[in-house]
């Protein structure tokens, strides 16, 4: 079955400043990747979300880009504010015509600090 | 109806007690999905439904939990015989199948056996 790694576990950025995070997937075929964003006591919201025909995909300061070779993909978040605190999962998913389970990474604690 | 809706939000219960959660997905949402979450890692799934038909079961899940959904509408997570390795947040989200593949998230029971 499908395993998602995620790295780094916590993060801590200068309000600002840029974050990454990295996630590798191991079943080639997967080809729905979604990032969610999980503040502290409440539920897993999408952020954005690629499939595996587009290579990157931006939304205001939030990008994710795929590597389908390498098999990983990764989560930009440009200009950190604070409200970007929280802990981010990386998913994938096969999709065969329809959506399907999503296997989750661990998650990145991320700390934005003023 | 604003999202999806899980009752209890909370569940304490004693080692060898059954409990049932339920899930109200959005309404027009034919897709299904419980998971689990424990303290530091990521959700992991354990089953979902396609209308009715519980099209798939994770093979980490026990024989005693058992998941229904009799009209295609809300969903019930039963555990029976709980333990205190059972002691997570559940969580449920719900999808459309022909839609753009997000799931969608509800608050979670978070249940603690003792």
């Amino acid at each position: 079955g499908e395993n998602v790694e995620q790295h780094p576990s916590t993060l801590s950025v200068q309000e600002g400043d840029s974050a990454v995070i990295k996630c590798t997937y191991s079943d080639s075929a997967s080809n729905y990747f979604p990032w969610y964003k999980q503040e502290l006591g409440k539920r897993p919201q999408l952020i954005i979300d690629i499939r595996s025909n587009v290579g990157e995909k931006k939304d205001q300061r939030i990008a994710v880009t795929l590597n389908k070779t390498a098999k990983h993909f990764s989560l930009h978040i440009t200009e950190t504010q604070p409200e970007d605190s929280a802990v981010y999962f990386c998913a994938a998913s096969g999709i065969l015509g329809s959506w399907g389970k999503l296997q989750f990474g661990a998650g990145t604690q991320v700390v934005v600090t003023p | 109806d604003t999202g999806v809706s899980q009752n209890p939000r909370h569940k304490i219960t004693k080692r060898g007690q059954n409990v049932t959660f339920r899930c109200d997905p959005i309404s027009e949402h034919n897709r299904l999905y419980w998971y689990r979450q424990t303290l530091g890692q990521g959700p992991e799934f354990l089953t979902y439904f396609q209308n009715e038909a519980q099209l798939e079961k994770s093979r980490l899940l026990s024989d005693r939990f058992s998941a229904e959904r009799p009209k295609g509408s809300f969903s019930t997570l039963e555990i029976q015989r709980t333990e205190q390795g059972d002691s997570a947040m559940y969580l449920c989200a719900s999808s459309l199948r022909t839609g753009t593949g997000e799931q969608f998230f509800g608050p979670g029971t978070r249940l603690t056996v003792l």
